[in-house]
């Protein structure tokens, strides 16, 4: 199927624990992100990716790391997960990286 | 203060109501603007897409931007209970990458 899909779509894990979430498009986009979204701030961007092998920071990396080997793959991995990172991950992808961004159905991620 | 701005809501309105949600940006090297609609516990999915300033119309949606205010719309018109979701503006300039968000404005559209 044709678009973008993020994987698990939910997650439980423990203060501690390193956890992975996947993202992968099919349509070739060059750029990828990845948002949180939490009640009272809207969507941040965490990290972006403008091709394979190319990444940066958005408005709040620490505690996560980014990869991109694969122009369709864009996975996050929350090294040693925190409760403060408990929210709603969306990853997204652009042709253009300022125009439209289309977005996965998200994963909600809880760490307890 | 945030580069953009946008009145959280949430705003209830009747079936069949023109519906006007606006942001407010700082900005002034804003050129491509967007609106996206969020039903819950599903991803933003894009509405609506302006470059620069004017008017663009898609059935019962309206974007407006003016520059000169910083200031963007969407109008929806006849509104429908199946419009109700959360609506985020967006809004990027020629340099740099990303999209920079408003935080959304909840609306719910009574039958």
């Amino acid at each position: 199927d044709a678009g973008i899909t993020q994987s698990p779509r939910y997650k439980i894990t423990e203060t501690g624990r390193q956890v992975t979430l996947m993202c992968h498009q099919t349509w070739s986009h060059s750029y990828m992100f990845w948002y949180r979204q939490d009640l009272g701030h809207g969507l941040r961007l965490i990290y972006y990716s403008a091709a394979a092998d190319i990444t940066d920071k958005g408005e709040v990396p620490d505690g996560y790391v980014v990869s991109r080997s694969k122009t369709e793959n864009f996975p996050l991995t929350l090294e040693s997960a925190t409760r403060s990172q408990t929210s709603v991950y969306f990853c997204a992808s652009s042709a253009t990286g300022r125009t439209e961004a289309f977005f996965g159905q998200g994963t909600r991620l809880t760490v307890v | 203060q945030k580069e953009v701005e946008q009145d959280p809501g949430p705003l209830s309105v009747p079936e069949g109501a023109i519906v006007s949600l606006n942001c407010t940006y700082s900005n002034s090297a804003f050129q491509y603007f967007m609106w996206y609609r969020q039903y819950s516990r599903k991803g933003p999915e894009l509405l609506m897409y302006t470059y620069s300033s004017g008017n663009k119309e898609d059935g019962r949606f309206t974007a407006q931007v003016d520059k000169s205010s910083k200031y963007i719309s969407l109008f929806i018109r006849d509104s429908q209970p199946s419009d109700s979701a959360t609506y985020l503006c967006a809004m990027s300039a020629n340099s740099g990458y990303a999209l920079n968000f408003g935080k959304g404005t909840s609306l719910l559209v009574t039958p």
